[in-house]
């Protein structure tokens, strides 16, 4: 059974740090681009970033580039997020996802949602 | 804002046709990307409903189905059923992001 179980979404107030991971499990992991996409309460999907199956080359959507790092450890099947000046507006749940070769997400976590307030 | 517009919402009677509009642009549906579509239900992550434009994955009723032209595509629902209310997303690859870029969201009410 394919799972990916994200973790380390908590409460953290505005400029501060977090880190958040991706487990995953059942498919072979280094044969996918992996992505973080976000959630805000109540509103849409909003792309985050990427990064190749081999962690060669990585991207970000405007709104958090300079400020978050994806990273991954094949060896582990995981996924990281390191997101620091974190802003209210990165209030979101954040899911990782699978592309699959064709361009779309496959496989999907459940989420692990930050809080940046005061 | 999304890079793909979507509307707000649609609603419609059980077993009868919605469809949904997903407009893009000249870097990303209009470029040739290929438009998938995914199904969530409030407090769920999303599902995989359509992809490569027109293709079902295993699972998805028929009712489903998905088109494309130009800059825009679109998700047919046919038979509507109380099971399908729920918020559906367009996506595609956006060349000048060099990255996924979603519709804004469709509401979708059976009445």
């Amino acid at each position: 059974e394919v799972q990916l179980v994200e973790s380390g979404g908590v409460v953290v107030q505005p400029g501060g740090s977090l880190r958040l991971s991706c487990a995953a499990s059942g498919f072979t992991f280094d044969d996918y681009a992996m992505h973080w996409v976000r959630q805000a309460p109540g509103k849409g999907l909003e792309w985050v970033s990427l990064i190749t199956w081999d962690g060669g080359s990585t991207y970000y959507a405007d709104s958090v580039k300079g400020r978050f790092t994806i990273s991954r450890d094949n060896s582990k099947n995981s996924l990281d997020l390191q997101m620091n000046s974190l802003r209210v507006e990165d209030t979101a749940l954040y899911y990782c996802a699978c592309l699959d070769g064709g361009g779309f997400y496959i496989y999907w976590g459940q989420g692990t949602l930050v809080t940046v307030s005061s | 804002q999304s890079v793909l517009t979507q509307p707000p919402s649609v609603s419609e009677a059980p077993g009868q046709r919605v469809t949904i509009s997903c407009t893009g642009g000249s870097f990303n549906i209009g470029a040739g990307y290929d438009v998938h579509w995914y199904q969530q239900v409030p407090g769920t992550a999303p599902k995989l409903l359509i992809y490569g434009n027109i293709n079902r994955p295993s699972g998805v009723p028929d009712r489903f189905s998905g088109s494309k032209s130009g800059t825009s595509a679109s998700l047919a629902i046919t038979g509507l059923q109380a099971e399908d209310e729920a918020d559906y997303y367009c996506q595609s690859y956006d060349s000048s992001l060099s990255g996924s870029v979603f519709g804004s969201g469709t509401k979708v009410t059976v009445l």
